[in-house]
This record gives C-alpha cells, sequence and structure tokens, in this order.
C-alpha cells in the first residue's frame, strides 16, 4: 500500500530556512500536499503541486518534486516563531489522502 | 457554517460503550471524509461520502465502526463497543468536488479517549 515517511523533528532558528523532506510510495498519485497543523487545531492546507510540475513557488513557501525519486520537499524562507507547527506531506489516492508522520518544526528565537 | 465543525470536542467514555461523533460540513459541499489520528501519527483514511452514500468506505477497521449521513450534509460517525485502542482524534474534511482535486477543509476534531 501507500507509504508516505518524513523525518519527526527539524528545528531552526528564526530567519533561517527550514527544509522539510518527504518519500511516498505511490507513482500513480495525481497530487502531493502539505498540510500544517497547530496544537489543538485542525489540519490547514498550506501548498500542493500537481504530479507533471517539478517546482511551485508562494510567497514564503518552496515546493520541489522529484518524481522520479519519488521525493518532495517544503522549503521555508525566513522562518518565523508562528511556522512552529506539525508539517504533514500527503500523496493523493483514488477517494482520499495518504499522510505521513508529520514533521515537527520547532522555531528558536 | 464558516467551516468543518465536529463536536463533541473531546469525548471520555468506557471500554465497552458505544459512541457518535458528528461532523458538520461546509455547506455545499458535496463530499465528505472521516480520517482518523493517532498520538504522534499522521491522519489515517476511514471513509469518503459523496452525497448521501458511502463511496469508499475501505479505511474503516472493522464492523465496530459505522458511518451514515443521510441527508448529504451532516455525518454521524458510530463506534459500538469500543475498546481502548480507539482512543485517538478522529478529524472530519469536507470538499466542493471530486475528492483530490479541490481542496479538503478539514476540522478540529474530536479527541475520543476510551478509559
Amino acid at each position: 500500500g501507500e507509504d508516505v515517511e518524513q523525518s519527526l523533528f527539524l528545528s531552526v532558528r528564526e530567519g533561517d530556512s527550514s527544509v522539510i523532506n518527504c518519500t511516498y510510495t505511490d507513482s500513480s498519485s495525481t497530487y502531493l500536499y502539505w498540510y500544517k497543523q497547530e496544537p489543538g487545531a485542525g489540519l490547514q492546507l498550506l501548498t500542493y503541486i500537481f504530479s507533471n510540475m517539478d517546482m511551485k513557488q508562494d510567497q514564503r513557501l518552496t515546493v520541489l518534486l522529484n518524481k522520479k525519486d519519488k521525493h518532495l520537499s517544503l522549503r521555508i524562507a525566513d522562518t518565523q516563531t508562528g511556522d512552529s507547527a506539525i508539517y504533514f506531506c500527503a500523496e493523493s489516492g483514488a477517494n482520499n489522502l495518504f499522510f505521513g508522520t508529520g514533521t515537527r518544526l520547532t522555531v528558536i528565537p | 457554517g464558516a467551516g468543518v465543525s465536529q463536536t463533541p470536542s473531546n469525548k471520555v467514555t468506557e471500554k465497552g460503550k458505544y459512541v457518535e461523533l458528528r461532523c458538520d460540513p461546509i455547506s455545499g459541499h458535496t463530499a465528505l471524509y472521516w480520517y482518523r489520528q493517532s498520538l504522534g501519527q499522521g491522519p489515517e483514511f476511514l471513509i469518503y461520502f459523496q452525497g448521501t452514500g458511502a463511496a469508499d468506505d475501505s479505511g474503516l477497521p472493522n464492523d465496530r465502526f459505522f458511518a451514515v449521513r443521510p441527508e448529504g450534509s451532516v455525518s454521524t460517525l458510530k463506534i459500538q463497543r469500543t475498546e481502548r485502542g480507539d482512543s485517538a482524534v478522529y478529524l472530519c474534511a469536507s470538499s466542493s468536488g471530486q475528492p483530490m482535486n479541490t481542496e479538503a477543509f478539514f476540522g478540529q476534531g474530536t479527541r475520543l479517549t476510551v478509559v
């Protein structure tokens, strides 16, 4: 079945760039997503990329997709303390999303 | 409403009891999803509704779990004979179109604790 893997933790200093990585297994996924989850809150869609693209930029966020290696990354430029959260990578299935275990990003002031 | 609403926000129940969790999707959204998120894990798919019908229930773990959406809006996830392993946050999401082609909006979840 589908398997989405992420490293569990990442710490960065405020103002630095953060890079969160993800690997997935289903090469037929049409879309790949990044969600943000803050404590006590629901999942918030940050950005997504169509599988025939290799890069998407949206303000401070840059998504890179290496379809050959099934590797997805999210770069957050100028990371702020408000970016501290858990970030989930997800790939699309026929009727649902398959999520990774999440990467907890801690931003050190 | 403005967003996906889930009630209750927290539920504590005794092992063996029956529970119902409610999801009120964004008005007009035809697609509704239930996910379960265990501690330290990502959300796991349970069931997907398109309108009133369950289009995909392949994620339901066993026959103790059942969900309905009788009028194509509010959905209820029902768990019979709860077990401690059912403790998790149950998330609901809704979207306006074909699954995964449009943004799915998530509720804040119901934290279920089985003691």
